[in-house]
């Protein structure tokens, strides 16, 4: 059942503390994707990647880290650096075929920092 | 850089009426995407239109891509409770989508 993992569903941080978000597919995608997402607002780009070892900033990066060491996966690090990190946090991937760029999302992940 | 912005913000609409949201660029699109997040969920891809002035239908749902790529918009006929969310137009910019701000539809029965 091919698809987009995220884990965990929510997580609860205190602040300072750093906290990696995982996000794992097996779509054999090549372009994966963070979204941040709050109340009232769309979706937000965090960081993308095209190819395995690479990775650009998107939007709204600082605070954040990523890495793509293997294409299946694609962790997100919130870091102590992020002023407001409380936020549904949504991983994605892509492939283009056919001219089609349509992203496929993850469930998501609730952070709270306290 | 690229901005998506999309209204209205939140509509509520009657069982069985019909609405529009719109969505406009502030630079031409090479493609427009729209996406439904039901409450509590995450995104779902729903069509994604190229051409200038392409018109789609899913069922009850209408997708119109402006002449000049820089407008789209999503018309529902006959509203349902199923159509309860929020959907967001995205557009293409190489490998990354600008999402607009979305319209959250609430239906009363």
């Amino acid at each position: 059942d091919g698809g987009i993992t995220q884990s965990p569903k929510y997580l609860f941080r205190k602040e300072g503390q750093n906290v990696t978000l995982s996000c794992e597919q097996n779509l054999n995608h090549d372009a994966m994707y963070w979204y941040r997402q709050d109340p009232g607002q769309g979706l937000r780009l965090i960081y993308y990647s095209q190819i395995v070892n690479d990775f650009q900033k998107g939007d709204i990066a600082e605070g954040y880290s990523v890495s793509r060491e293997k294409k299946e996966s694609f962790p997100l690090t919130v870091t102590s650096a992020q002023k407001n990190p409380t936020a549904f946090y949504l991983c994605a991937s892509s492939i283009r075929t056919g001219g089609k760029y349509e992203q496929y999302f993850g469930p998501g992940t609730r952070l709270t920092v306290t | 850089g690229q901005q998506v912005m999309q209204i209205p913000q939140y509509q509520h609409v009657q069982e069985g009426e019909d609405f529009t949201t719109y969505c406009n660029s502030s630079t031409t699109l090479s493609n427009i995407q729209w996406y439904k997040q039901r409450p509590g969920g995450h995104p779902v891809f729903l069509i994604q239109l190229v051409k200038s002035g392409e018109v789609k239908k899913q069922k009850r749902l209408t997708f119109q891509f402006g002449e000049a790529k820089k407008n789209s918009s999503l018309h529902i006929t006959a509203t349902q409770t199923t159509d309860v969310g929020t959907y967001f137009c995205a557009g293409q910019n190489d490998y990354k989508l600008s999402f607009g701000a979305g319209t959250t539809v609430t239906v009363r029965a």
